[in-house]
């Protein structure tokens, strides 16, 4: 079975710094897509990037990027510039590619401060 | 575009009373639903998966009769907790995943917080 680690149950960062949030994953699979979701305190869970695991090319979506080392099973997220509206619950998630299975395996979750 | 709804937002029921909450796609039509619970300060965790006009698959551990999950349409799935008792109190989020499109996309729902008193 797939497992999702993010080691960091908790991390800070002042306003317009950089943070790096950790997670790894186990899998047996070869190709899988994997998720950053962002849960502000309303508990809406968000999208903030996607991964498939067969692409070399690190994904970026404005302020957030990853760095993804398949080889590693590792899938840290980079926030720059950070704002205070980043502040949130963010998860690290799983997919596999195929029909079967299509639900998430989330991770613990790490709760990002945002200081001013 | 890509909107799932739950309804309600949040519900107070009685001990032993049954309550039913709604997941809808509004503006696309979803062959798989998800449903998840998620305890205050944890992650989510998944209860079953809900296929359009089948049966739903529940995961291990979680109560079949207690939680039954009904997937009628392409656009909606409901959750009835039946009997529910003080520890079914919890966040129940959907997810739903679109007909014909990349099969990684899925799109949560806002969340129901159940209280059983």
């Amino acid at each position: 079975a797939q497992t999702v680690t993010q080691s960091q149950p908790e991390m800070s960062v002042q306003e317009a710094e950089t943070v790096t949030l950790s997670c790894t994953y186990d899998t047996s699979e070869s190709d899988y897509y994997l998720f950053w979701y962002k849960q502000p305190p309303s508990r809406q869970m968000i999208l903030v990037i996607r991964q498939e695991a067969y692409k070399q090319q690190n994904a970026t979506e404005n302020r957030f990027s990853v760095n993804f080392q398949k080889a590693a099973k590792s899938f840290s997220l980079k926030i720059s510039d950070s704002q205070l509206g980043d502040a949130a619950m963010y998860f690290c998630a799983y997919r596999r590619i195929d029909n079967y299975g299509q639900n998430f395996v989330f991770g613990p979750g790490t709760r990002l401060s945002v200081l001013p | 575009g890509a909107v799932v709804s739950q309804h309600p937002s949040w519900v107070i029921c009685k001990s032993g009373t049954s309550v039913k909450i709604e997941c809808r796609s509004l503006d696309f039509q979803a062959t798989t639903m998800f449903w998840y619970r998620q305890f205050p300060k944890q992650s989510l965790m998944l209860m079953a998966t809900s296929n359009e006009g089948s049966k739903a698959t529940y995961e291990q551990g979680v109560e079949k009769d207690k939680f039954l999950i009904n997937h009628a349409s392409l656009t909606l799935s409901t959750l009835t907790v039946t009997s529910a008792h003080p520890e079914d109190s919890s966040f129940y989020i959907c997810s739903a995943a679109p007909l014909g499109l990349v099969p990684s996309e899925q799109y949560f729902g806002p969340g129901t917080r159940l209280t059983v008193t």
